[in-house]
C-alpha cells in the first residue's frame, strides 16, 4: 500500500477483554516496531521485528501483550485481559531496515478501555 | 540507564524568528540521530537523519546538528510559520544490537503569528 495502514483507527472495549490491533506495513519493508503514546507522552516502545522475528521484546509491559508478524508482513497486536491503565493510542511504524532506519508511521489505534 | 531528554516545556516563538530545539542523550551510542514532526491525532512523520560522522545537515528551513561528544542533537527551524507549530521529536538509532529506535518524549513548538 502506499503508507502504513492500521486497524482499527478507534477501539472501547470492557475491561477484562482481548483486543487484537493490525498493523499493515509499507511493502518490501522488513522492519515493523509497535509503539505505545499515552495522552500528552512520548512514544513508548514496545517490540521491534525484523522479518518475522522479533529481536527485541523488552518494551513490552507484561505478559498480557504479545505480537506476531507472518509472511513479513502483516503484524497484529494482543492485549490481553485488558486494564484501564492500557488505554492509549498503538503506533505502528515500519522502515526498510539495515543502514536505513527511517520509520515510516501509521496513524494509530485509539484504544480505550472502560 | 539510557535516557533522551527533550525540553518538556513548550517553546513559544514569533513567526520569521528561529526556533532551536535540543535533544540530549546519555548511555548511548547512535549511529544516527533523527527527527520527527508529530501533530496532534497523528502519527510522527520523518524529517531528517544525520549520521555520526556528520556534523550538520540541512533540509529547506531545517537544521540539525550532531555532536557526538557532547552527546547533543540542535534542531533548527529558521523564517518559523505558523505551520510549523507541532511536536518535534528525537530518536536515537543505536549502532549495536537490535536497531530498535528509541524516542525522546518531544518538545512543542508554537508559533506565533
Amino acid at each position: 500500500g502506499a503508507g502504513v495502514s492500521q486497524s482499527p483507527s478507534n477501539k472501547v472495549t470492557e475491561k477484562g477483554k482481548d483486543v487484537e490491533l493490525r498493523c499493515d506495513p509499507i511493502s518490501g519493508h522488513t522492519a515493523l516496531y509497535w509503539y505505545r503514546q499515552s495522552l500528552g507522552q512520548g512514544l513508548e516502545f514496545l517490540i521491534y521485528f525484523q522479518g518475522n522475528s522479533a529481536p527485541d521484546k523488552s518494551g513490552l509491559p507484561s505478559d498480557r501483550f504479545s505480537a506476531e508478524r507472518t509472511g513479513g508482513s502483516v503484524s497484529t497486536l494482543t492485549i490481553q485481559r485488558t486494564q484501564q491503565e492500557d488505554s492509549a493510542v498503538y503506533l505502528c511504524a515500519s522502515s526498510l531496515g539495515g543502514a536505513s532506519t527511517e520509520a515510516f508511521f501509521g496513524q494509530g489505534t485509539r484504544l480505550t478501555v472502560v | 540507564s539510557q535516557k533522551i531528554e527533550q525540553n518538556s516545556e513548550a517553546l513559544n516563538i514569533q513567526e520569521g524568528k528561529t526556533a532551536t530545539l535540543t535533544c540530549n542523550y546519555t548511555n548511548y551510542s547512535p549511529a544516527y540521530l533523527q527527527w520527527y514532526r508529530q501533530d496532534p491525532g497523528r502519527g510522527p512523520v520523518f524529517l531528517l537523519l544525520i549520521r555520526e560522522n556528520e556534523k550538520e545537515k540541512r533540509k529547506e528551513r531545517l537544521k540539525v546538528t550532531f555532536d557526538t561528544t557532547l552527546k547533543q542533537s540542535l534542531f533548527h527551524i529558521t523564517a518559523s510559520q505558523p505551520a510549523d507549530s507541532a511536536t518535534y521529536l528525537c530518536a536515537l538509532d543505536p549502532r549495536y544490537g537490535n536497531n530498535r529506535l528509541a524516542f525522546g518524549k518531544g518538545n512543542q513548538v508554537v508559533v506565533i503569528p
